[in-house]
């Protein structure tokens, strides 16, 4: 089946830095990449459609200019939790929309600690 | 509003009992139905989904579920469960042509009792 690797599985910042979280397709080429967020013990939400090229769209309530989006290529989207605090800490999910069938791979997931 | 209920957040299952999830949607268009599984700290791994045709839909590990139209339901069902099934189980809709663009319900955790 395809494939989509997320790096890194797991990170610790410090409150106000930067941290970039990778999507990758690895198999196949995806022009739509989405990014959830899942709380503990909560389910996951969508934060933003990632598309190859242009700007990426956002759910309402998302800070555009806190997760920055860039998805340059067909098998790559990356988001960056600008000047993270600790409320920013969580489990941040990627998935990529398969060119052919009717299905959406996720990765693996990053657990986000901002301390 | 498009919405996905899990009614269930947690339900415990003796080792070879039948198992059935619930799952019921809010969706304005043509639902496409997902259920995935999420063990702990990882991704999701699609269980099986439901796009057209038969409303009874085959999955992996032995799941199935139901697709119920009229009753808004689309329930995950499996004969005999087996202890490495605990885990977290979500039902999730999208629609035609955004299949990757998912409404998730709250999950369902499953515990399995030897």
């Amino acid at each position: 089946g395809a494939v989509v690797s997320q790096h890194p599985s797991r990170v610790i910042c410090k409150s106000g830095t930067s941290v970039k979280i990778e999507c990758r397709s690895l198999d196949f080429q995806a022009t739509t990449m989405f990014w959830y967020r899942q709380f503990p013990k909560q389910s996951l939400m969508l934060m933003a459609t990632s598309n190859e090229g242009s700007k990426a769209t956002y759910e309402q309530g998302v800070e555009k200019d806190k997760f920055l989006i860039n998805h340059a290529s067909l098998t790559l989207s990356t988001l960056t939790v600008t000047s993270a605090h600790p409320e920013d800490s969580s489990f941040y999910i990627c998935s990529a929309s398969h060119p052919v069938g009717t299905e959406a791979f996720f990765g693996q997931g990053t657990r986000l600690t901002v301390v | 509003a498009q919405s996905v209920t899990q009614p269930d957040i947690h339900i415990t299952v003796s080792e070879g009992a039948s198992l059935e999830l619930r799952c019921n949607y809010s969706y304005g268009a043509t639902p496409y139905l997902f259920w995935y599984v999420q063990s702990p700290g990882q991704g999701l791994q699609l269980l099986l989904k439901y796009f057209s045709g038969d409303t009874l839909v085959q999955g992996i590990k032995g799941f199935e579920a139901e697709f119920k139209r009229s009753q808004s339901s689309f329930n995950l069902r499996k004969p005999s469960v087996h202890w490495s099934d605990a885990a977290e189980y979500f039902c999730a809709v999208g629609g035609p042509g955004n299949t990757g663009k998912l409404i998730f319900g709250q999950g369902t955790t499953l515990q399995v009792k030897p």
